[in-house]
Protein backbone atom coordinates (compact mmCIF):
# COMPACT_ATOMS: atom_id res chain seq x y z
CA UNK A 1 0.00 0.00 0.00
CA UNK A 2 1.42 2.79 -0.88
CA UNK A 3 -0.81 5.67 -0.02
CA UNK A 4 -3.22 5.79 3.48
CA UNK A 5 -6.48 4.51 2.23
CA UNK A 6 -9.71 4.19 4.19
CA UNK A 7 -12.79 2.48 4.17
CA UNK A 8 -15.98 2.83 3.93
CA UNK A 9 -15.84 6.07 1.80
CA UNK A 10 -19.47 6.68 3.61
CA UNK A 11 -21.27 5.35 6.15
CA UNK A 12 -24.83 5.36 7.38
CA UNK A 13 -25.87 4.24 10.50
CA UNK A 14 -29.34 4.40 13.10
CA UNK A 15 -28.68 6.33 16.72
CA UNK A 16 -27.73 3.70 18.91
CA UNK A 17 -25.61 1.45 16.47
CA UNK A 18 -22.01 0.53 17.47
CA UNK A 19 -19.71 1.27 14.17
CA UNK A 20 -16.28 0.69 13.02
CA UNK A 21 -13.62 1.88 9.67
CA UNK A 22 -10.65 0.60 8.70
CA UNK A 23 -7.65 2.56 8.11
CA UNK A 24 -4.65 0.95 6.09
CA UNK A 25 -1.47 2.37 5.63
CA UNK A 26 2.34 1.58 4.25
CA UNK A 27 4.21 -0.40 7.53
CA UNK A 28 7.11 0.00 6.64
CA UNK A 29 9.68 3.19 8.18
CA UNK A 30 6.20 3.83 10.53
CA UNK A 31 6.28 6.92 13.23
CA UNK A 32 2.91 7.31 14.06
CA UNK A 33 -1.04 7.60 12.72
CA UNK A 34 -3.55 10.01 13.63
CA UNK A 35 -7.23 9.92 13.61
CA UNK A 36 -9.35 13.09 13.48
CA UNK A 37 -12.54 14.26 13.73
CA UNK A 38 -13.93 16.64 10.61
CA UNK A 39 -17.12 18.14 11.57
CA UNK A 40 -19.22 20.24 8.61
CA UNK A 41 -17.90 24.20 8.81
CA UNK A 42 -15.62 23.34 11.68
CA UNK A 43 -11.95 22.31 11.87
CA UNK A 44 -10.63 18.89 11.72
CA UNK A 45 -10.12 17.97 15.59
CA UNK A 46 -7.38 15.49 16.87
CA UNK A 47 -9.25 12.06 18.26
CA UNK A 48 -5.94 10.05 18.52
CA UNK A 49 -2.06 9.64 17.78
CA UNK A 50 -0.94 5.93 17.99
CA UNK A 51 2.25 5.23 17.70
CA UNK A 52 2.97 1.73 19.47
CA UNK A 53 2.08 -1.99 17.53
CA UNK A 54 -0.73 -3.12 19.45
CA UNK A 55 -1.64 0.14 20.94
CA UNK A 56 -5.17 1.10 21.70
CA UNK A 57 -6.48 4.25 22.88
CA UNK A 58 -10.01 5.55 24.37
CA UNK A 59 -12.20 8.74 24.48
CA UNK A 60 -15.57 8.10 25.50
CA UNK A 61 -17.62 5.56 23.20
CA UNK A 62 -14.48 5.91 20.71
CA UNK A 63 -11.76 3.88 20.57
CA UNK A 64 -8.65 2.81 17.98
CA UNK A 65 -6.67 0.22 17.41
CA UNK A 66 -3.23 0.04 15.10
CA UNK A 67 -1.36 -3.00 13.88
CA UNK A 68 1.90 -1.44 12.66
CA UNK A 69 2.79 -4.76 11.40
CA UNK A 70 0.32 -5.31 8.70
CA UNK A 71 -0.29 -1.33 8.47
CA UNK A 72 -3.95 -1.24 9.41
CA UNK A 73 -5.91 1.11 12.17
CA UNK A 74 -9.45 0.57 13.35
CA UNK A 75 -12.13 3.45 14.64
CA UNK A 76 -14.95 1.82 16.86
CA UNK A 77 -18.06 3.90 17.85
CA UNK A 78 -19.96 2.52 20.28
CA UNK A 79 -23.59 3.51 20.68
CA UNK A 80 -23.60 6.14 17.61
CA UNK A 81 -25.18 9.42 18.47
CA UNK A 82 -26.32 11.87 16.18
CA UNK A 83 -23.66 14.36 16.89
CA UNK A 84 -21.05 11.45 16.16
CA UNK A 85 -21.70 12.66 12.10
CA UNK A 86 -18.46 13.69 10.92
CA UNK A 87 -15.65 12.59 8.29
CA UNK A 88 -13.20 10.47 10.31
CA UNK A 89 -9.57 11.15 8.80
CA UNK A 90 -6.34 9.29 9.58
CA UNK A 91 -2.88 10.29 8.57
CA UNK A 92 -0.13 8.74 8.76
CA UNK A 93 3.11 10.83 10.32
CA UNK A 94 6.27 10.35 7.31
CA UNK A 95 9.61 11.84 7.98
CA UNK A 96 8.60 15.12 6.22
CA UNK A 97 5.03 15.02 5.59
CA UNK A 98 1.54 13.81 7.11
CA UNK A 99 -0.33 11.50 4.30
CA UNK A 100 -4.23 11.69 5.17
CA UNK A 101 -6.60 9.45 3.88
CA UNK A 102 -9.65 10.12 2.26
CA UNK A 103 -12.23 10.08 5.33
CA UNK A 104 -14.65 8.05 6.03
CA UNK A 105 -17.96 10.49 5.94
CA UNK A 106 -20.33 8.96 8.78
CA UNK A 107 -23.93 9.74 9.18
CA UNK A 108 -25.76 8.99 12.36
CA UNK A 109 -29.60 8.79 11.39
CA UNK A 110 -31.91 9.69 14.66
CA UNK B 1 -6.29 30.34 24.21
CA UNK B 2 -6.93 31.41 21.04
CA UNK B 3 -6.57 28.91 18.38
CA UNK B 4 -4.89 28.19 14.40
CA UNK B 5 -6.66 31.65 12.69
CA UNK B 6 -6.67 32.20 8.80
CA UNK B 7 -7.66 34.88 7.24
CA UNK B 8 -9.41 35.35 4.74
CA UNK B 9 -12.24 32.89 5.48
CA UNK B 10 -13.33 33.52 1.83
CA UNK B 11 -10.78 34.58 -1.18
CA UNK B 12 -12.80 34.56 -4.58
CA UNK B 13 -10.26 35.61 -7.13
CA UNK B 14 -10.06 35.49 -11.27
CA UNK B 15 -7.44 33.61 -13.20
CA UNK B 16 -4.34 35.24 -13.17
CA UNK B 17 -4.01 36.68 -10.06
CA UNK B 18 -1.73 36.46 -7.36
CA UNK B 19 -3.44 35.49 -3.79
CA UNK B 20 -1.65 35.75 -0.52
CA UNK B 21 -3.49 33.41 2.43
CA UNK B 22 -2.78 34.44 5.80
CA UNK B 23 -1.72 31.44 9.49
CA UNK B 24 -1.57 32.38 12.70
CA UNK B 25 -0.92 29.67 15.42
CA UNK B 26 -1.46 28.73 18.22
CA UNK B 27 1.22 30.68 20.20
CA UNK B 28 4.14 29.24 21.14
CA UNK B 29 4.02 26.16 18.57
CA UNK B 30 7.24 25.92 16.60
CA UNK B 31 5.46 23.91 13.59
CA UNK B 32 3.44 24.83 11.29
CA UNK B 33 1.58 23.00 8.20
CA UNK B 34 -0.41 23.71 5.73
CA UNK B 35 -2.69 21.62 3.60
CA UNK B 36 -5.17 21.94 0.74
CA UNK B 37 -8.68 19.77 0.12
CA UNK B 38 -9.61 20.02 -3.71
CA UNK B 39 -13.61 19.29 -4.23
CA UNK B 40 -13.94 15.33 -3.81
CA UNK B 41 -10.51 14.99 -2.66
CA UNK B 42 -8.67 14.72 0.65
CA UNK B 43 -6.20 16.65 2.81
CA UNK B 44 -3.48 16.99 0.63
CA UNK B 45 -0.18 17.79 2.33
CA UNK B 46 1.86 21.09 1.19
CA UNK B 47 4.83 22.27 3.40
CA UNK B 48 5.81 22.42 6.66
CA UNK B 49 7.86 24.57 8.93
CA UNK B 50 9.58 24.14 12.40
CA UNK B 51 10.17 27.60 13.30
CA UNK B 52 10.88 29.71 10.37
CA UNK B 53 12.79 26.84 8.45
CA UNK B 54 11.07 24.75 5.96
CA UNK B 55 12.90 21.60 5.37
CA UNK B 56 11.11 20.24 2.13
CA UNK B 57 9.23 22.25 -0.08
CA UNK B 58 8.19 19.59 -2.59
CA UNK B 59 4.77 18.81 -1.52
CA UNK B 60 4.00 22.51 -3.40
CA UNK B 61 2.18 21.78 -6.25
CA UNK B 62 3.97 24.02 -8.65
CA UNK B 63 6.60 26.85 -8.58
CA UNK B 64 3.86 28.99 -8.47
CA UNK B 65 2.71 28.31 -4.98
CA UNK B 66 5.37 29.53 -2.20
CA UNK B 67 5.24 29.97 1.58
CA UNK B 68 7.06 31.81 3.82
CA UNK B 69 7.35 32.16 8.03
CA UNK B 70 8.86 34.96 9.76
CA UNK B 71 9.11 35.78 13.35
CA UNK B 72 8.74 31.63 14.04
CA UNK B 73 4.86 32.97 14.16
CA UNK B 74 2.82 33.90 11.23
CA UNK B 75 2.49 32.02 7.90
CA UNK B 76 1.80 33.44 4.72
CA UNK B 77 1.15 31.03 1.44
CA UNK B 78 1.79 32.83 -1.40
CA UNK B 79 -0.31 31.65 -5.13
CA UNK B 80 1.02 33.33 -8.13
CA UNK B 81 -0.71 33.62 -11.24
CA UNK B 82 -3.88 31.27 -9.85
CA UNK B 83 -5.50 28.77 -11.56
CA UNK B 84 -9.00 26.96 -11.92
CA UNK B 85 -7.64 24.03 -10.51
CA UNK B 86 -6.47 25.39 -7.25
CA UNK B 87 -9.93 26.15 -6.25
CA UNK B 88 -9.73 24.42 -2.90
CA UNK B 89 -10.14 24.79 0.99
CA UNK B 90 -6.51 26.04 2.31
CA UNK B 91 -6.19 24.57 5.81
CA UNK B 92 -3.09 25.35 8.37
CA UNK B 93 -2.39 23.87 11.17
CA UNK B 94 0.15 24.05 14.21
CA UNK B 95 1.50 21.71 16.97
CA UNK B 96 4.00 22.16 19.97
CA UNK B 97 7.00 20.90 17.86
CA UNK B 98 7.50 18.75 14.64
CA UNK B 99 7.66 15.40 15.62
CA UNK B 100 5.48 12.28 15.34
CA UNK B 101 3.52 12.44 18.80
CA UNK B 102 2.34 15.82 18.78
CA UNK B 103 -1.19 16.12 17.68
CA UNK B 104 -1.73 19.01 14.85
CA UNK B 105 -4.38 22.03 16.04
CA UNK B 106 -6.35 22.91 12.78
CA UNK B 107 -7.29 26.61 11.49
CA UNK B 108 -10.81 26.69 9.64
CA UNK B 109 -9.69 27.46 6.66
CA UNK B 110 -9.65 29.52 3.59
CA UNK B 111 -11.97 28.67 0.90
CA UNK B 112 -10.42 29.85 -2.56
CA UNK B 113 -12.62 30.05 -5.65
CA UNK B 114 -10.30 30.71 -8.98
CA UNK B 115 -13.16 32.01 -11.97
Amino acid sequence: ILNVEQSPQSLHVQEGDSTNFTCSFPSSNFYALHWYRWETAKSPEALFVMTLNGDEKKKGRISATLNTKEGYSYLYIKGSQPEDSATYLCARYNNNDMRFGAGTRLTVKP
Amino acid sequence: GAGVSQSPSNKVTEKGKDVELRCDPISGHTALYWYRQSLGQGLEFLIYFQGNSAPDKSGLPSDRFSAERTGGSVSTLTIQRTQQEDSAVYLCASSATHNPYNEQFFGPGTRLTVL
